[in-house]
C-alpha cells in the first residue's frame, strides 16, 4: 500500500508570494492533518481535514488555509509569504479518527524556503 | 498555554542499554499523549498513543507511561539498538483539539 505522498518536495519562493502544497493520503484514509516544523518553534499543528471539512485547527494566522477534495487529497495554501514561513511542512493521514485519537502516517514533507 | 518539555535534549548510550526519555507538560487537562520518532530524511513515525484514561501503552521494546496528575510521561526503550537512533518527540492533545509538541530528545545508540 502506497504511503502518504507530498508534492513538491522542495520549494523556493520570495516574500509576498503565495504557495500551494499538496498531500495525498494513504488509500482509504479520510483524515489529513498538516504540520509546520521550524528550528525555532519546533513542530506545530496547523489543521486537520475530514470529509472535505476542517475539523480541527491550531493557532496559525488566516494566511494559512487548506482544503480537502472528495478523493481525500488535501492542499495547503500560504498567502503573502513571510521569511518566517520557511519550514518543513508535513502532512499525515489517519483512517477516520484524526490525529487526536488515531495513529498517524506521515509523508516525507515539503521543505519551503522563503527568500 | 500548554507547554511541553523533553529532557534530556540529547542522549548517547551504548547498544543494549535500557533507557528512559522524559516528557512533561504544564496543563494536566489533556485528551491523550503521543510519542513519535523522527529520522533525518525519512519523516515522522507514530510510535505510541496513550488515551487520557490509560496509564501505559506497549509496543515491542517500547513502553510509554502517562501520569496526568503530575504532568509527565516516559518512554522506555529496552535493549537499545543502533536503529533506535533518532529524535523522539512527544505531543499532548489539549485545549480546543490542538496538538502541542515537545522539543524532542535526540538519541544516539553507539554500536
Amino acid at each position: 500500500k502506497a504511503g502518504v505522498t507530498q508534492t513538491p518536495r522542495y520549494l523556493i519562493k520570495t516574500r509576498g508570494q503565495q504557495v500551494t502544497l499538496s498531500c495525498s493520503p494513504i488509500s482509504g484514509h479520510r483524515s489529513v492533518s498538516w504540520y509546520q516544523q521550524t528550528p525555532g518553534q519546533g513542530l506545530q499543528f496547523l489543521f486537520e481535514y475530514f470529509s472535505e471539512t476542517q475539523r480541527n485547527k491550531g493557532n496559525f494566522p488566516g494566511r494559512f488555509s487548506g482544503r480537502q477534495f472528495s478523493n481525500s487529497r488535501s492542499e495547503m495554501n500560504v498567502s503573502t509569504l513571510e521569511l518566517g514561513d520557511s519550514a518543513l511542512y508535513l502532512c499525515a493521514s489517519t483512517k477516520t479518527g484524526g490525529p487526536l485519537v488515531e495513529t498517524q502516517y506521515f509523508g516525507p514533507g515539503t521543505r519551503l524556503l522563503v527568500l | 498555554k500548554q507547554e511541553v518539555t523533553q529532557i534530556p535534549a540529547a542522549l548517547s548510550v551504548p547498544e543494549g542499554e535500557n533507557l528512559v526519555l522524559n516528557c512533561s507538560f504544564t496543563d494536566s487537562a489533556i485528551y491523550n499523549l503521543q510519542w513519535f520518532r523522527q529520522d533525518p530524511g525519512k519523516g515522522l513515525t507514530s510510535l505510541l498513543l496513550i488515551q487520557s484514561s490509560q496509564r501505559e501503552q506497549t509496543s515491542g521494546r517500547l513502553n510509554a507511561s502517562l501520569d496526568k496528575s503530575s504532568g509527565r510521561s516516559t518512554l522506555y526503550i529496552a535493549a537499545s539498538q543502533p536503529g533506535d537512533s533518532a529524535t523522539y518527540l512527544c505531543a499532548v492533545i489539549a485545549g480546543a483539539n490542538n496538538l502541542f509538541f515537545g522539543t524532542g530528545t535526540r538519541l544516539t545508540v553507539i554500536p
